[in-house]
């Protein structure tokens, strides 16, 4: 079946530095992947749309300064959460389709961080 | 905010007895999915209905489907201890890529 391979699991930094997240499809091509963050007991929120070779489509209230996304091949897209501060502490999870709209996501297993 | 509503937040249960989780959306849909997520982790899918069912099954698992009331309905039947989780139901929604996700039910069976 279609795996979604995320990493870091879990990473401490302190404030002010940057902290990046990786995707990867392990075996199908994602031309598409999605950036969500779940607060604790909370639902997924979409942050992002990542699109292969084109600029990431942001939802209404991400900062797409603080939240840069990166597409760069279609099995591999990042998250960088630049100079992080404590409110930045979530738990990332990526996901991607391996056919087109209307068919199930395929889910990492998220990213833990914690801004110190 | 396009996010849809699920009841109830959080539901317990005894092993063997059957688990009833409610969604509700908003915009019209291509379809509306339902994933688990065990705490911690990653989502895994669990079931997909398009918009013209209304009834699908999958092992222990039964959803409904009302367009006209923007409603569907997952059951868990003969739950276990190992169907504790958090379980979202998502909407396809038309002319869009995205997944939206309802607030979520988390479950605890008790053995």
């Amino acid at each position: 079946g279609a795996v979604v391979s995320q990493h870091p699991s879990r990473v401490i930094c302190k404030s002010g530095t940057s902290v990046k997240i990786e995707c990867r499809s392990l075996d199908f091509q994602a031309t598409t992947m999605f950036w969500y963050r779940q607060f604790p007991k909370q639902s997924l929120m979409l942050m992002a749309t990542s699109n292969e070779g084109s600029k990431a489509t942001y939802e209404q209230g991400v900062e797409k300064d603080k939240f840069l996304i990166n597409h760069a091949s279609l099995t591999l897209s990042t998250l960088t959460v630049t100079s992080a501060h404590p409110e930045d502490s979530s738990f990332y999870i990526c996901s991607a389709r391996d056919w087109g709209g209307g068919t199930p996501l395929h889910f990492g297993n998220g990213t833990r961080l914690t801004v110190t | 905010s396009q996010q849809g509503e699920e009841d109830p937040q959080a539901l317990s249960i005894q092993e063997g007895e059957n688990a009833t989780m409610n969604c509700s959306y908003k915009t019209s849909i291509n379809n509306l999915q339902w994933y688990r997520q065990n705490s911690g982790r990653g989502l895994v899918h669990l079931i997909l209905i398009r918009s013209n069912e209304r009834e699908k099954h999958s092992g222990r698992l039964r959803v409904t489907l009302d367009t006209s009331k923007k409603s569907s309905s997952l059951l868990i039947t003969a739950s276990r201890a190992a169907d504790t989780a958090s379980y979202f139901c998502a909407t396809d929604a038309i002319n869009t890529d995205k997944l939206i996700f309802g607030t979520g039910t988390r479950l605890q069976v008790f053995p």
